[in-house]
């Protein structure tokens, strides 16, 4: 059965601090995709990045970055120069092609604070 | 803009007293599902279509019904709610992808509290 662990439930950072949030992910498929979803206090779902098993290729979108490690069946998160807008809770999700419906299997979260 | 609504976006109700949360999109997406977000139980996915017509029960089905008559909607709808039932609520939708697993796309969140 696929399985999303974070294991922190919650970090604090000062503004300008550098941040990784872990997901460890278990699945039995060799094909899966892995996205990160980011929730601000408002309480909307925000897509982030989707990655497939495939590619193992990390990946940075201005202060975001992503490190996939299929070794280690890791997909963690990197927030450079953390600002108090990047507050939230931030899931990371799996998802197999052969599961019926699609099913996004979410982690239990990270929230993150950001103090000014 | 491309985007998935709902509404209401927050709901008091009473026991046993049917409701309708609808989901609307508007990227042609074949796929929309319902998701419930709990503390402590996180995302779980309740009803989920791969297109018109064409509905299966997800993780957490008990006590809900949905329909997909229209391809860009797809209400959810509580028959006679319960206190269990409060949640906040998310509709999703995707491309089917033909096997791949496309992004799925959030709406802003429907707040129920059944008392």
């Amino acid at each position: 059965a696929q399985k999303v662990t974070q294991a922190q439930t919650e970090i604090s950072v000062v503004e300008k601090e550098d941040v990784t949030l872990d997901c460890v992910y278990e699945t039995r498929d060799t094909t899966y995709y892995l996205f990160w979803y980011k929730q601000p206090p408002s309480g909307e779902l925000v897509f982030l990045i989707r990655r497939n098993s495939f590619d193992e290729q990390n990946e940075i979108s201005g202060r975001y970055s992503w490190n996939f490690q299929k070794s280690t069946s890791s997909f963690n998160f990197t927030i450079t120069a953390s600002q108090v807008v990047d507050s939230a809770v931030y899931f990371c999700a799996l998802s197999e092609p052969s599961n019926a419906g699609n099913m996004l299997t979410f982690g239990g979260g990270t929230r993150l604070m950001v103090k000014p | 803009e491309a985007q998935v609504t709902q509404n209401p976006r927050y709901l008091i109700t009473v026991t046993g007293k049917k409701l309708t949360v609808t989901c609307s999109q508007n990227m042609n997406h074949e796929y929309m599902s319902w998701y419930r977000q709990d503390p402590g139980l996180g995302l779980r996915q309740i009803y989920y279509s791969m297109n018109v017509e064409v509905t299966d029960k997800g993780d957490v089905p008990e006590g809900y019904k949905v329909s997909r008559k229209e391809k860009r909607n797809f209400p959810l709808i509580l028959e006679s709610p319960s206190p269990n039932q409060t949640s906040l609520y998310f509709c999703a939708s995707s491309f089917t992808g033909g096997g791949y697993q496309e992004t799925q796309y959030f709406g802003p969140g429907t707040r129920l509290l059944v008392l």
